[in-house]
């Protein structure tokens, strides 16, 4: 079956643009998660989505970042205003139910502002 | 805020040989994963430990939870070059969804 997957893989904008990237979860996966990788570093947690709602936006840096998941399917994440200290990889991540369920990662898009 | 250290960062062996990656934190965790990671890729799933003291094996490949669920290690036994990524550990608080990563080992197995 098609596993998580990620548009686009790279992206280069430049300083002070808009971007959306975009998630398709497993089908059938009610939780998805979106994380940042920067270089050298383990991911970080930005937001966990249960259905449609956002469970947990705890991690999202400021309100620059903004996700949405309006049929609780297709995600996506949306920075604003972007700076050069938003390049890093966003890793999107889906699970059946949530809790203690086995995360899915795609394979990331990798942001890079000039 | 819980943090997961994780060494060593870098490990360059020779085929064959042994090894072990540690995960320490001085946060209690409901749950541990680890990960592997290679390079443009996402990480994938290698094990899950729940109860403090557990040992899980897979193949060549066994991970040990602490017993206060606090660390983590994972050794790896006559290491292929196939073994070569980004070793990540993650560990899950008491919401149980948010995984809080170390910044990983990145192993190097040399044929």
């Amino acid at each position: 079956g098609a596993g998580v997957s990620q548009t686009p893989s790279n992206k280069v904008t430049e300083k002070g643009k808009y971007v959306e990237l975009r998630c398709d979860p497993i089908s059938g996966h009610t939780a998805l998660y979106w994380y940042r990788q920067s270089l050298g570093q383990g991911p970080e947690f930005l937001i966990y989505f249960q259905g449609t709602g956002a469970a947990d936006d705890s991690g999202l840096p400021n309100d620059r970042f903004f996700a949405v998941r309006p049929e609780g399917s297709v995600s996506t994440l949306k920075i604003q205003r972007t700076e050069r200290g938003d390049s890093a990889v966003y890793l999107c991540a889906s699970s059946h139910q949530g809790q203690g369920s086995p995360l899915h990662f795609g394979n990331g898009t990798r942001l890079t502002v000039t | 805020t819980q943090l997961l250290e994780q060494s060593p960062q870098f490990l360059s062996i020779q085929e064959g040989e042994n090894l072990t990656v540690y995960c320490n934190s001085s946060s209690v965790f409901s749950s541990l994963q680890w990960y592997r990671q290679e390079p443009g890729e996402g990480p994938v799933l290698l094990v899950t430990v729940v109860t403090g003291g557990e040992v899980k094996k897979l193949k060549r490949l066994t991970f040990q939870f602490g017993d206060a669920r606090k660390d983590s290690s994972l050794h790896i036994t006559a290491a292929q070059p196939g073994d070569t990524g980004l070793y990540l550990c993650a560990g899950a608080g008491v919401s149980n969804y948010k995984l809080t990563f170390g910044k990983g080992t990145l192993l190097t197995v040399n044929p």
